[in-house]
């Protein structure tokens, strides 16, 4: 079964600097998708960044960008110039490719506060 | 566009008392899912679906069943509430390979 691992429950940033979330998986497969979602205290689950395994290049979208190491088995978020909205629990996400094997696992999650 | 709707937001329950959590889509797509959150532990996959008539356990099952008679829909039932049971309950669909769409949540109490 696939596993996702985030090793740190918490972190802090400092507003305007940069911050990287750590995750860890474990699959057999050679095609899947990595996500990050964003938690507000809102508690609404919201889709920040999507990764393909058959791309090596890393996704971006705005201030966020990941590390995707494939033969690690790591995939990291990189938060730019954060902001005070960006304060949140942030999971990390595996999905297979097909059937079964489509539905997401998540990560413990990490919460992430901002320093003014 | 209204995504993916789930109600209620709030429920209180009776220990033993039964109750359907409902979930909508109007997106088309093909996969759902039932989530639970508790504190510490992330969000865990109750049950799935990857297809109307066609579901599925997840990793904590007990206590729930789902059907899917439509691709639109998705209910949650829980057949007599417990007190491990208070949670709260996302539901969730995708397309194939994309990124799961939310609903708003359902933060349930059993007493």
């Amino acid at each position: 079964a696939q596993t996702v691992t985030q090793s740190q429950p918490e972190m802090s940033v400092q507003e305007a600097e940069t911050v990287t979330l750590s995750c860890t998986y474990d699959t057999s497969e050679s095609d899947y998708y990595l996500f990050w979602y964003k938690q507000p205290p809102s508690r609404q689950m919201i889709l920040v960044i999507r990764q393909e395994a058959y791309k090596q290049q890393n996704a971006t979208e705005n201030r966020f960008s990941v590390n995707f190491q494939k033969a690690a088995k790591s995939f990291s978020l990189k938060i730019s110039d954060s902001q005070l909205g960006d304060a949140a629990m942030y999971f990390c996400a595996y999905r297979g490719p097909t059937g079964a094997n489509s539905k997401l696992t998540f990560g413990k999650g990490i919460t992430l506060s901002v320093r003014p | 566009n209204a995504g993916v709707t789930q109600t209620p937001k709030f429920q209180v329950l009776k220990t033993g008392q039964s109750m359907t959590l409902q979930c909508a889509q109007d997106m088309n797509h093909e996969y759902m899912s039932w989530y639970r959150q508790d504190p510490g532990m992330g969000l865990r996959l109750i049950h799935y679906s990857v297809g109307a008539g066609i579901t599925d356990q997840g990793e904590v099952p007990n206590g729930y069943n789902v059907s899917r008679s439509t691709t639109e829909d998705f209910p949650l039932r829980l057949l007599s509430a417990a007190p491990s049971q208070t949670s709260v309950y996302f539901c969730a669909s995708s397309y194939w390979g994309g990124g799961y769409t939310f609903g708003s949540g359902t933060r349930l109490t059993v007493v």
